[in-house]
């Protein structure tokens, strides 16, 4: 148990769907993370949210829309996405201060099949 | 760029030896290293972690080694146990304030009973 919940751990859509990742901190954390995982590749970052505001977007494509309500939320709304989308989506928290981040503390992820 | 790499996709040791996964990381702006570790079906567990004004840090069992002239980064895990058996990745902070990590392609660790 690390602390960060995600949901659902499997989701399996088609293209013209559409579904939401949800992510949730119990760590009193103030910066939250949406990671992706494919096979053989390192794990790539999506979004960071820090303070619910967003303050980097890895050059995601639009078909992934993150949304952030509160510090321990933080979902990642999916609509028309492609086959090459199918991934582990990871989840992550940590306590950034004075400009710095420490530990990420991650969920067990998301795993999406996109057919 | 940046970037973070492991010398080896697979590591194989046999039970009760020591084992050893580098990483060379290349942005030199960074100055906070972790290594995880993820199991499968789980998401990444933190292991042991570096600032850059240390060159070794050691845990229960694991120890991380810095050596910031030539960028490389290790993990030591003295007397390896099939629950070791995992990838391992690397990561950096590189040169953002944002909290993000950047993170190596990771090495699988193979423990041969």
């Amino acid at each position: 148990e690390t602390g960060v919940t995600q949901t659902p751990r499997h989701l399996v859509m088609g293209m013209t769907n559409k579904k939401s990742l949800k992510c949730e901190q119990h760590l009193g954390h103030n910066a939250m993370y949406w990671y992706k995982q494919s096979a053989k590749k390192p794990l790539e970052l999506m979004f960071v949210y820090n303070f619910k505001e967003q303050t980097e977007n890895n050059s995601v494509p639009s078909r992934f829309s993150p949304e952030c309500p509160n510090s321990s939320h933080l979902f990642l709304h999916l609509h028309t996405l492609q086959p090459e989308d199918s991934a582990l989506y990871l989840c992550a928290s940590s306590q950034v201060s004075g400009g710095n981040g420490g530990e990420l503390f991650f969920g067990e992820g998301s795993r999406l099949t996109v057919l | 760029g940046e970037s973070v790499g492991l010398h080896l996709p697979t590591l194989s040791v046999q039970e009760g030896d020591n084992s050893i996964i580098n990483c060379a990381y290349s942005n030199s702006a960074s100055d906070y290293f972790i290594w995880y570790k993820q199991e499968s079906g789980k998401g990444p567990q933190f292991i042991i972690d570096i600032r850059s004004n240390m060159d070794k840090r050691q845990g229960q069992r694991v120890t991380v080694l810095l050596n910031k002239t030539v960028k490389h980064l290790s993990l030591q895990i003295a007397a390896t146990q099939p629950g070791d058996s995992a990838v391992y990745f690397c990561a950096e902070n590189g040169s953002s304030n944002t909290g993000k990590l950047i993170f190596g392609q990771g090495t699988t660790l193979q423990v041969k009973p």
